[in-house]
């Protein structure tokens, strides 16, 4: 089945410790996305790209670094930097850079112990 | 800055009622309008994108409009059913002057639907 796969669903981190996130798309997209999901909030963008070994900050890109370097993976690594880890990540994918649908994966909880 | 509001935070109507959501954005040179449901510890799932030069679409009980000069969206739930009770987000499209885009997500309405 083609979608976007994220693992793990649950992932809990020690404070100081980097963990890195997995999204996968078989879908052939061109474009990959993280957001947060915070109670009481909307989804604020981390980080983006459009194209294999290229990606842009988002809104709330402190404390997380990202990868691209193939087409169909976009890790995400929550680094000891970032203060408040404890959310809900979201990764997402579009076709190309334009007006085509977004599609989710069905995120992963980090809770930081 | 674009400011997505969704109204009402949170809904509960008896099955069988037909039903709007709203939604509103303070700057209307958007690309496009997406609609998404959330179930609880679920990621988000597609409903229906509205393209900055449409007015409406429809899928099944679902009817999505989009009046950019005003800078509001509606979607309509027909017939409501216990199987709609889930969170509707909101979100459109920029294109910055930097060339980068982005989508803006409102913080969405809580639907309940009563059997």
């Amino acid at each position: 089945d083609g979608g976007i796969t994220q693992s793990p669903k649950y992932l809990f981190r020690k404070e100081g410790q980097n963990v890195t996130l997995s999204c996968e798309q078989n879908l052939n997209h061109d474009a990959m996305y993280w957001y947060r999901q915070d109670p009481g909030q909307g989804l604020r963008l981390i980080y983006y790209s459009q194209i294999v070994n290229d990606f842009q900050k988002g809104d709330i890109a402190e404390g997380y670094s990202v990868s691209r370097e193939k087409k169909e993976s976009f890790p995400l690594t929550v680094t000891s930097a970032q203060k408040n880890p404890t959310a809900f990540y979201l990764c997402a994918s579009r076709r190309d850079r334009g007006g085509t649908e977004a599609f989710f994966g069905q995120g992963t909880r980090l809770t930081v112990v | 800055k674009q400011e997505v509001t969704q109204i009402p935070a949170a809904l509960s109507v008896p099955e069988g009622e037909n039903l709007v959501l709203n939604c509103s954005f303070t700057d209307s040179a958007i690309y496009n309008l997406q609609w998404f449901r959330q179930d609880p510890g679920k990621g988000l799932t597609s409903l229906l994108l509205i393209q900055s030069s449409q007015r409406e679409q429809t899928s099944g009980r679902l009817n999505a409009s989009l009046d950019k000069s005003s800078g509001r969206s509606t979607l309509y739930i027909a017939a409501s059913q216990p199987g709609d009770s889930a969170t509707y987000l909101c979100a459109v499209r920029l294109i910055t002057q930097g060339g980068s885009e982005k989508l803006v997500f409102g913080k969405g309405t809580k639907l309940t639907v009563n059997p």
